[in-house]
């Protein structure tokens, strides 16, 4: 999987919209990037995923340049129940199986 | 539908004995992936197993093993517990196929080894 950097960890206020840069410069033709979120003592949840230019749902946005060199989860509006540790991961879907890699992940906090 | 279910949640053993874990996974998924959490290294995946095969295997010693069943549930053993070995093991299945990162976690098992 392709490495990824992601800031260690970032504050916000509730109501405001949240953006996590993650940066994958070797990112490969056949990579998708997907974000996890975790609560403390909790397994991660998927958030979200996508391959280029911008996918949505009910919790968050992905937003993909061109290049595909970095991706931005978009976060609208957040609550104190937002705060939780975020992951980028980027890799490929295969036939062998899938592992997830994760690194370090963006610890979020947003306050009263 | 049910999530994905641990069992137990909360473990304490000795430096030296050994640990089963379980796992149930959604029903319909295939795939039952392991996870090791601590402060220090993170989320580490240790295996994956499909179809009762392991598919996929991270940087784990021996020690570390895990099944899965014909019904898709899944134990992992851990043997001659290290203090080391402390930490929250998780659980995920997916439906198995190459189309998405997708996997539920369950909610953990925390192991203490002292």
């Amino acid at each position: 999987l392709a490495k990824t950097t992601q800031p260690i960890s970032m504050d916000s206020y509730e109501g405001q919209e949240v953006n996590i840069t993650c940066s994958h410069n070797n990112i490969a033709t056949n990579d998708y990037i997907t974000w996890y979120q975790q609560f403390p003592s909790q397994g991660p949840r998927f958030i979200i995923q996508g391959y280029k230019t911008k996918v949505t749902n009910e919790v968050a946005s992905l937003f993909i340049p061109a290049d595909r060199k970095s991706s931005t989860l978009s976060l609208p509006r957040v609550s104190l129940s937002d705060t939780a540790v975020y992951y980028c991961l980027v890799g490929a879907f295969n036939q062998a199986g899938t592992a997830l890699i994760f690194g370090k992940g963006t610890t979020l906090s947003v306050s009263s | 539908k049910a999530g994905v279910t641990q069992t137990p949640r909360y473990l304490i053993k000795t430096r030296g004995q050994q640990v089963t874990l379980s796992c149930s996974p959604i029903s319909g998924h295939r795939s039952v992936s392991w996870y090791q959490q601590t402060p220090g290294q993170g989320l580490q995946f240790l295996f994956e197993y499909f179809s009762e095969t392991q598919r996929n295997k991270g940087n784990f010693p021996g020690r570390f093993s895990g099944r899965q069943f014909s019904n898709s549930r899944s134990e992992m053993n851990v043997s001659t517990l290290e203090l080391g070995d402390s930490a929250l093991y998780l659980c995920a299945s997916s439906l198995g196929g190459p189309t998405s990162y997708e996997q539920y976690f369950g909610p953990g098992t925390r192991l203490t080894v002292t």
